[in-house]
C-alpha cells in the first residue's frame, strides 16, 4: 500500500516552460488536493476534487491546472512557469471531507 | 475569506522544557486538525477535535479546542529532540467539500 505518491521529487524549469506534476493515491480516496507551501505561509491549496470529473479551484489556482479523470490520479499542471511558481507542492488526499487528510512526499521545484 | 493564525512562528527550547503553539481563526469552525512535518518531510495528521470544548491528549501531547471552535492549542509536555519539526493546525468549515485552511505554522526546534 503505497499511499499518496507524487513524481518528481526535485524539477528545475526555465521561466515559461511547462509541466506536469503527478500524483497517484491507491487507497480509494475521493477527495484530492493540491497545496503548495512557501516558508512563513504554510500550505496553500492550489486546487482540489471531490471526485472523478470534479475539480475546483481553491485559495492560489492562477497559473495552475488540473484535472481528473479516475478516482486514483490527479496531475497538476503549470501553464507557464514563473520564478513565483518556485515552491514545495503537496498532493493529498483523504477518504471524504472532514477526515485526516494523506499527502505525498513532495515536489521541490525552482523556477530560474 | 476563513484565515487560520498559529502562533508562535518560531520557538526554540531547551530538551526538557514545555512548548506550545496557538491556532485562531476568523470563522467558527466544524473540526481543526493538527499536523506534524518533520525537516524535508510532508505533513503527518496528528489528530482531529471536532466538540466544543474538547482536550485530547497523546502521550506528551494535549490538544485542545476553544468553547467557540474558533481557537486551539497543542501543548508538548517535556520536549525531546524527536519533537522537531514544523506543527500546523487545519480549519475546516465543514462544507461538504471539506477543504482545509492551514496556519502559518510553528517551528519548533529543541536544544539537547
Amino acid at each position: 500500500n503505497a499511499g499518496v505518491t507524487q513524481t518528481p521529487k526535485f524539477q528545475v524549469l526555465k521561466t515559461g516552460q511547462s509541466m506536469t506534476l503527478q500524483c497517484a493515491q491507491d487507497m480509494n480516496h475521493e477527495y484530492m488536493s493540491w497545496y503548495r507551501q512557501d516558508p512563513g505561509m504554510g500550505l496553500r491549496l492550489i486546487h482540489y476534487s471531490v471526485g472523478a470529473g470534479i475539480t475546483d479551484q481553491g485559495e492560489v489556482p492562477n497559473g495552475y491546472n488540473v484535472s481528473r479523470s479516475t478516482t486514483e490520479d490527479f496531475p497538476l499542471r503549470l501553464l507557464s512557469a514563473a520564478p513565483s511558481q518556485t515552491s514545495v507542492y503537496f498532493c493529498a488526499s483523504t477518504y471524504t471531507a472532514n477526515t485526516e487528510a494523506f499527502f505525498g512526499q513532495g515536489t521541490r521545484l525552482t523556477v530560474v | 475569506g476563513q484565515q487560520v493564525m498559529q502562533i508562535p512562528q518560531y520557538q526554540h527550547v531547551q530538551e526538557g522544557e514545555d512548548f506550545t503553539t496557538y491556532c485562531n481563526s476568523s470563522t467558527t469552525l466544524s473540526n481543526i486538525q493538527w499536523y506534524k512535518q518533520r525537516p524535508g518531510g510532508h505533513p503527518v495528521f496528528l489528530i482531529q477535535l471536532v466538540k466544543s470544548g474538547e482536550v485530547k491528549k497523546q502521550k506528551r501531547l494535549t490538544f485542545q479546542f476553544g468553547e467557540a471552535k474558533k481557537n486551539s492549542s497543542l501543548h508538548i509536555t517535556a520536549t525531546q529532540t524527536t519533537d522537531v519539526g514544523t506543527y500546523f493546525c487545519a480549519g475546516d468549515r465543514g462544507t461538504s467539500y471539506g477543504k482545509l485552511t492551514f496556519g502559518q505554522g510553528t517551528i519548533l526546534t529543541v536544544h539537547p
